[in-house]
């Protein structure tokens, strides 16, 4: 069974540039959480999509957009980057929406914004 | 609303003695409450969570956690530490009643063990 994966593992930006960053569920898991961690933090949640629609969002400004694609895989989209915006960003992905559901989480994509 | 206090943002032991790193959560409903473990360079692994069954949750590797609601608690205990469990710990709270995934997560304790 293959576990989340994530893609890319690293990215660096300049900032004012647009990234995206791609995660592939578990199988069998249709929902999506998507975690932003700073160095030296415990993760933020900035969204999580549940069968293509998001089911929840964050502190996060619209400049961070998700998607969910039928296959359950997702990608995040984040517009006019700030230098803030250099963090780790997880994605966890579970059987169903819900707080008992355990989120599994993939090895994240580590940011750096010029 | 909900949240986590880590007491402890470093913890050292020697390898073989106790491991206790604390937890205290915040939540106006009943929560269920994580421990995440995060080795360097990588994502969250589940170590135990609590989803208002018993209140002493075994987890992996040894570790186990027990619910107190009189003291807010959820303290993570190992009886024996061992080189490899140096690494990031985080403590989560979900509302329990939530129908979103929206895990809030501590600050984080980082466990050094000696030799």
């Amino acid at each position: 069974e293959t576990g989340v994966t994530q893609s890319p593992t690293h990215l660096i930006k300049t900032r004012g540039q647009q990234v995206t960053l791609r995660c592939s569920s578990q199988s069998g898991h249709n929902t999506v959480s998507w975690y932003q961690q700073a160095l030296g933090q415990g993760p933020q949640f900035i969204f999580q999509y549940y069968r293509e629609e998001e089911n929840g969002r964050g502190n996060f400004p619209p400049r961070f957009s998700g998607l969910q694609f039928p296959n359950y895989s997702s990608e995040l989209n984040v517009n006019a980057l700030e230098l803030d915006d250099s963090a780790l960003y997880l994605c966890a992905s579970s059987p169903q929406r819900g707080a008992r559901e355990t989120q599994y989480f993939g090895p994240g994509t580590r940011l750096l914004v010029l | 609303a909900q949240s986590v206090t880590q007491l402890g943002s470093h913890v050292s032991v020697s390898e073989g003695a106790l491991v206790l790193l604390r937890c205290n959560y915040s939540s106006s409903v009943p929560p269920y409450l994580f421990w995440y473990v995060q080795y360097p360079n990588q994502g969250l692994q589940l170590l135990l969570k609590y989803t208002s069954a018993a209140t002493l949750v075994k987890g992996i590797n040894g570790f186990e956690a027990e619910f107190k609601k009189s003291e807010t608690s959820f303290h993570l205990t190992k009886p024996s530490a061992h080189m490899s469990d140096a690494a990031e710990y985080f403590c989560a709270v979900i509302r329990g009643s939530s129908n979103t995934g929206k895990l809030i997560f501590g600050q984080g304790t980082t466990l050094q063990v000696k030799p």
